[in-house]
């Protein structure tokens, strides 16, 4: 099966910078990526939709300028949360879209801010 | 709007059988999704309905009936590995995943 990894799987920063997750299709190209976020107890909520080539497009409430993706090719994306607060701390998840209906999940990634 | 339901919570014996539903209303229909999440970690994929009826897959089955906008999850001689969320997703008309808020699933020995 199609195998996404994301790196890193955890990550520990201080309150104002920035942090980079990176999102890989390994062993198929992906024109389409999703990053989730999920808070502790809750589902996955979708932040944005990253087309290569092209710009993201963000779900309502998520702030494109705190959250910079770029997928500058068909197996890599990556997701930045610059200036990073402790509210920003949660799970993220990218997953990538082989066919329509096909989407395979990275493993996550961790993000805890002091 | 667009909307998945299934229940918050729900728990069972150990070796047992357990059904869970999710209705669903959006815009466009491409197919239906479960995924097991396991606290700490992603989503994996369990099954994917697109056309009405029964899909088995080993201990797991899933149906999917489009004129009720209704699925359901069975699980069958449950272990207590399988103790972990349960979502609910259905692909719409853009092929975007809809999620539902997920079921937690509690085995009791």
């Amino acid at each position: 099966g199609a195998v996404v990894s994301q790196h890193p799987s955890w990550v520990i920063c201080k309150s104002g910078t920035s942090v980079k997750i990176e999102c890989r299709s390994l062993d198929f190209q992906a024109t389409t990526m999703f990053w989730y976020r999920q808070f502790p107890k809750q589902s996955l909520m979708l932040m944005a939709t990253s087309n290569e080539g092209s710009k993201a497009t963000y779900e309502q409430g998520v702030e494109k300028d705190k959250f910079l993706i770029n997928h500058a090719s068909l197996t890599l994306s990556t997701l930045t949360v610059t200036s990073a607060h402790p509210e920003d701390s949660s799970f993220y998840i990218c997953s990538a879209r082989v066919r329509e209906v096909e989407q395979y999940f990275g493993p996550g990634t961790r993000l805890t801010v002091l | 709007g667009q909307n998945i339901d299934q229940p918050t919570e729900m728990t069972a014996t150990e070796g047992a059988i357990v059904q869970i539903n999710c209705t669903y209303q959006t815009s466009g229909f491409n197919g239906l999704f479960w995924y097991q999440q396991h606290a700490g970690e992603a989503p994996t994929f369990l099954s994917y309905n697109v056309l009405d009826g029964l899909e088995e897959k080993g201990r797991f089955s899933s149906f999917l009936s489009r004129s009720k906008g209704y699925s359901y999850l069975l699980l069958k001689e449950l272990q207590m590995k399988d103790s972990a969320s349960y979502l609910c997703a259905v692909s719409d008309s853009n092929y975007q995943l809809i999620w539902g808020a997920g079921t937690k699933l509690i085995i009791k020995p």
